[in-house]
């Protein structure tokens, strides 16, 4: 079946550090992908939308200067949380769609644990 | 907006016991749903999906059926294993076909041997 490779799955660094979250497609195009955060105990929460080779959109009330997303190919899309502080800690997720035909079931990585200390 | 309810756990039944994890929803148009499931340790999988109303998914022994009607999807499946064990979350998918998930808040499962 169709893989993600989410990268790194953990993270620990401290407080004003920039982080990047590497998400990639390994047996498909992924035309669209997806960031996810989650909670302990919540659900996962949309971040925002990347389509390759265009600006991502963001959910209301995630901050697009704090939550840097880059999807510069058909396999790749990365996440950058810039100068990052406690509250940012949380587990990360991407999810990673083929184009045609619309509406093709999300494959997603195993996610990034982010703790900031 | 979207939304997704669903029973909150955790849920632990012994083995082989029947199961049924309620999940509602509020949407416009026609979503489709998803329920994923997330084993301990590791990213969410597809479990099984609807596209439109009445639709049955199942995968693995569990089924859902997409009921326009109730808003539902509920899960359930006849004989729980051990193996079983794990965060089941159910999702929609706005009509549009590009979009993001919304997913319910996940429900802990626990089976005892």
């Amino acid at each position: 079946g169709a893989v993600v490779s989410q990268h790194p799955s953990r993270v620990i660094c401290k407080s004003g550090t920039s982080v990047k979250i590497e998400c990639r497609s390994l047996d498909f195009q992924a035309t669209t992908m997806f960031w996810y955060r989650q909670f302990p105990k919540k659900s996962l929460m949309l971040m925002a939308t990347s389509n390759e080779g265009s600006k991502a959109t963001y959910e209301q009330g995630v901050e697009k200067d704090k939550f840097l997303i880059n999807h510069a190919s058909l396999t790749l899309s990365t996440l950058t949380v810039t100068s990052a502080h406690p509250e940012d800690s949380s587990f990360y997720i991407c999810s990673a769609s083929g184009g045609t035909p619309l509406g093709q079931p999300q494959h997603f990585g195993d996610g990034t644990r982010l703790s900031i200390l | 907006g979207d939304s997704v309810t669903q029973m909150e756990g955790p849920v632990t039944l012994s083995e082989e016991a029947f199961l049924t994890i309620n999940c509602t929803y509020t949407a416009t148009g026609y979503p489709s749903l998803f329920w994923y499931v997330q084993y301990p340790g590791e990213g969410l999988q597809l479990l099984l999906k609807a596209t439109k109303a009445d639709d049955k998914g199942s995968n693995k022994g569990f089924e859902a059926t997409y009921r326009k009607e109730t808003t539902s999807f509920h899960l359930e499946k006849g004989s729980v294993q051990v193996s079983d064990s794990a965060v089941y979350f159910c999702a929609l998918r706005g009509g549009g076909g590009a979009d993001g998930l919304t997913f319910g808040k996940g429900t802990h499962l626990i089976i005892q041997p």
